[in-house]
């Protein structure tokens, strides 16, 4: 089993609607969350950081849920400028001493059409 | 400010042949990592490094090697380059030790190398 999970999608959605991905992680140790959007030929580039009281930016809204080891993006209003790849991405650290390590997912693709 | 800088941008190199990739950061970050990202598919984690003088094996080291002689800068080197090591190469820094900070990742722009 992977240690990040994400539905490789594609999503393809109307611009204007909402949609939600899913991530599932496997590692209890996991500290910390975040969401990563990729665009074609491109870096991956920080959307936003995941917090346990969730956390809104705009139309993006992320929320985390640690009983059930799972965390998620919703996005409203879609614009076609969403069209992109989301990376799910968790970082780990085994123990006080134990440097952290980061699980990327393999990705999301969402496209937005007209 | 550059943030996480990347030479070169393209490649070309023949089987067999060497050559070394540089990251740079400005963001005085501890941690570097190099990943490579083959199409349709996620990012895989070659090598990383913890701190100035430290590296440590990732996903995929096999076939590369990585040095950090000064905190700002990650080399990626490949030693006899083979077709299986075509892809777009990515390097990331993370966490500023002075400001602390949630260990997110900062990339550069990428190296896309083919090698024939």
């Amino acid at each position: 089993r992977k240690e990040v999970e994400q539905d490789p999608g594609p999503f393809n959605v109307p611009e204007g609607a909402t949609v939600a991905f899913n991530c599932t992680y496997s590692n209890s140790a996991s500290q910390s969350f975040f969401w990563y959007r990729q665009d074609c030929r491109k870096e991956p580039k920080l959307l936003m950081s995941v917090y346990s009281s969730g956390n809104e930016d705009g139309r993006f809204t992320a929320q985390l849920n640690r009983a059930s080891q799972y965390i998620s993006l919703l996005i409203r209003d879609s614009k076609l400028s969403d069209s992109a790849t989301y990376l799910c991405v968790v970082n780990i650290r085994p123990g006080y001493s134990s440097a952290s390590k980061i699980i990327f997912g393999s990705g999301t693709r969402l496209s937005i059409r007209p | 400010n550059a943030g996480v800088t990347q030479t070169p941008k393209f490649r070309v190199l023949k089987t067999g042949q060497s050559m070394t990739l540089l990251c740079a950061q400005d963001m005085n970050h501890e941690y570097m990592y190099w990943y490579r990202q083959d199409p349709g598919m996620g990012l895989r984690l070659i090598h990383y490094s913890v701190g100035e003088g430290t590296t440590a094996k990732g996903e995929v080291p096999d076939g590369y090697n990585v040095s950090r002689l000064k905190k700002q800068n990650f080399l990626l080197g490949l030693e006899s380059a083979a077709p299986s090591q075509t892809s777009v190469y990515f390097c990331a820094s993370s966490w500023d030790r002075a400001s602390g900070g949630n260990y997110e990742q900062y990339f550069g722009p990428g190296t896309r190398l083919t090698v024939t």
